[in-house]
């Protein structure tokens, strides 16, 4: 069992430009959560995804946006980056929402 | 104030040591946990826990639910033991939809 995997592990952008960040939750797990964590600070929690729906979300604005599909992936996608999304990106999968397994997380440079 | 609330925020220990760490959080939870956070950013999940105690290995974590309060303990604690420990409460009503984080607690242990 691989595990959650993320990809890509780093990624350096510029202002303005748009990202997609990409995760693929564990075996037998169907639903996708994601976190944005800014250096010395806890994970804030974006949106989590369960039949390819968004079925809650955090505190972010519609710049955040996500995606999953049938095989359970998910993407994350950041519009119009901004310097202050610069930040380690954070992916868990769980079974319909229960404990959350964590990815090794993508770590985003804006320029 | 935060939610999610981390004592002590840096924690340096000689090899051997035995080891505290505190949570205290200000919400109704369904679930606490704790997790680990190397440098790299990968975190690994520890423990889920809504009551008692649970251990494995030399890690113990203990919840107080009527005092909103939480301990993660490491006994005979070891260099490799040196990470950034979270604490993250749901407050979803059982189902992790989206978990709370406290800023964590970077243990560093010398041998």
């Amino acid at each position: 069992d691989a595990g959650v995997t993320q990809s890509p592990t780093h990624l350096i952008k510029t202002r303005g430009q748009q990202v997609t960040l990409r995760c693929s939750p564990k075996s037998g797990h169907d639903t996708v959560s994601w976190y944005q964590q800014a250096l010395g600070q806890g994970p804030q929690f974006i949106f989590q995804y369960y039949e390819e729906e968004e079925r809650q979300r955090g505190n972010f604005p519609d710049r955040f946006s996500g995606h999953q599909f049938p095989n359970y992936s998910s993407e994350l996608n950041v519009n119009a980056l901004l310097l202050g999304d610069s930040a380690l990106y954070l992916c868990a999968s769980s079974w319909q929402g229960y404990e959350q397994y964590f990815g090794p997380g993508t770590r985003l440079t804006v320029t | 104030k935060n939610e999610v609330e981390q004592s002590p925020q840096n924690l340096t220990a000689q090899e051997g040591e035995f080891i505290t760490i505190n949570c205290s959080y200000s919400v109704g939870i369904s679930a606490l946990h704790w997790l680990q956070q190397h440098p790299g950013g990968g975190i690994v999940s520890l423990f889920m826990l809504s009551s008692g105690k649970k251990k494995h290995g030399r890690l113990i974590a203990t919840i107080n639910i009527q005092e909103k309060h939480s301990s993660l303990h490491i006994t005979a604690s070891h260099p490799r033991d040196s990470a950034v420990y979270i604490c993250a409460v749901d407050s979803s009503g059982g189902s992790n939809y989206k978990l709370t984080f406290g800023k964590g607690t970077l243990l560093t242990v010398n041998p």
